[in-house]
This record gives C-alpha cells, sequence and structure tokens, in this order.
C-alpha cells in the first residue's frame, strides 16, 4: 500500500506570496492532519480534516487554510506569507479521527522557504 | 490545552549501550502515546505506541512504559546501533484538551557513536 505523499517537496516563496501545498492521504484513510515543523518550536499542530470537514484547529492565525476533496486529498494554503512561516509542512493520515487512540502515517514533507 | 515535555533534547551512547528517553504530560485523559523516529529528509516515522490501558509493551529492542498516575512514558531502546541515529518525537492525544489532534514533544536527538 503507497505510503502518505506530499506535493511539492521543495518550495521557495517570497514575502507577501501565497502558497498551496498538497497531500494524498493513504488509500482508505479519511483523516488527513498537517502540522508545522521548525527548529525552535517543534510539531506544531495546524488543523485536521476528516470527510471534508474541519474537525480540529491549532492556534494559527488565519492565513493558514486548509481544505480536504471527497476522495480525502487535502490541501492547505498559506497566504501573505512571512519569513517566519518557513517551515517544514507535514501531513498525516489516519482511518479515523486523528488523535483519538488512532496511529498516525507522515508523509516526507513539504519544505517551505520564504526570503 | 495538553503539554508534552520530552526529555532529554540530545542523547549521546555508545554502540551496544541502551539509550532511554522520557515525556510527561498533562492531560490526564490523554489514552494513547506513540513514539516516532525521524531521520534526516524524511517525515516522522512510528516506532511504537502503548495505549493507556497497558502498561509496558515491547518490540524487539524498543520497549515503551507508561505510568498513568504519574503522567510519563518512556522509550527504551537496547543494544542500540549506529543506524538507530536519529530525532525521536513522543507523543499524547486522545485526552479531553486535545482530542482528534496530537501534541508533540520537543525531540530527542539521539546519536550512537560506533
Amino acid at each position: 500500500k503507497a505510503g502518505v505523499t506530499q506535493t511539492p517537496r521543495y518550495l521557495i516563496k517570497t514575502r507577501g506570496q501565497q502558497v498551496t501545498l498538497s497531500c494524498s492521504p493513504i488509500s482508505g484513510h479519511r483523516s488527513v492532519s498537517w502540522y508545522q515543523q521548525t527548529p525552535g518550536q517543534g510539531l506544531q499542530f495546524l488543523f485536521e480534516y476528516f470527510s471534508e470537514t474541519q474537525r480540529n484547529k491549532g492556534n494559527f492565525p488565519g492565513r493558514f487554510s486548509g481544505r480536504q476533496f471527497s476522495n480525502s486529498r487535502s490541501e492547505m494554503n498559506v497566504s501573505t506569507l512571512e519569513l517566519g512561516d518557513s517551515a517544514l509542512y507535514l501531513c498525516a493520515s489516519s482511518t479515523g479521527l486523528a488523535g483519538v487512540q488512532e496511529t498516525q502515517y507522515f508523509g516526507p514533507g513539504t519544505r517551505l522557504l520564504v526570503l | 490545552g495538553e503539554n508534552v515535555e520530552q526529555h532529554p533534547s540530545t542523547l549521546s551512547v555508545q554502540e551496544g549501550d541502551s539509550a532511554v528517553i522520557k515525556c510527561t504530560y498533562s492531560d490526564s485523559a490523554s489514552n494513547y502515546f506513540p513514539w516516532y523516529k525521524q531521520e534526516l529528509g524524511k517525515g516522522p516515522q512510528l516506532i511504537i505506541d502503548i495505549r493507556s490501558n497497558v502498561g509496558e509493551k515491547k518490540d524487539q529492542r524498543i520497549a515503551v512504559t507508561l505510568n498513568k498516575t504519574a503522567k510519563h512514558f518512556s522509550l527504551h531502546i537496547t543494544e542500540t546501533q549506529p543506524e538507530d541515529s536519529a530525532v525521536y518525537f513522543c507523543a499524547a492525544s486522545g485526552g479531553n484538551t486535545n482530542a482528534g489532534k496530537s501534541t508533540f514533544g520537543d525531540g530527542t536527538t539521539l546519536t550512537v557513536k560506533p
């Protein structure tokens, strides 16, 4: 069974631009969660989608948004990029509600550099 | 919300020695505690997990223990090998404050010297 895939793997943007990242979960998984990983802040939860609905949201500004499609694929968007948005963005999928005794499987991440 | 503290932040051991990483959590209702290994350039990979109704779980050289009363859990790696070198993360989820998401520790960089 194929793992979680994320595209693109690397991205360079400039301040003020917007970016869209994509995640394809493991086949059959309906929950997709997004995390931001930075050296100083570790892994920070962004949001979780289950059956096309946002079920949980972390403490990030409204510039960070996401959505999930009927095939469980998910996208996250960051508008008006800031230098501090430079990070590794990780997507994780699970069969049901992520975190409720559910194992999450991570993708390789998208490394975003904001100049 | 849930808070997970992980110690130590860095750990260096000789090949063949044991390594222990400890985590504490704040939400007593948390019921699922996975451990992830992250190698350079890759996403975190699950190596072992434990649920709140179990005190200990072992998988070959890796074991995890859970003390619900003290709200802490630990990862034990025996007979370490150079390929065990990576960043290890603990996480807690399923509790009252974090149902539907995982809260991660800050990670431990393990270096195994040949």
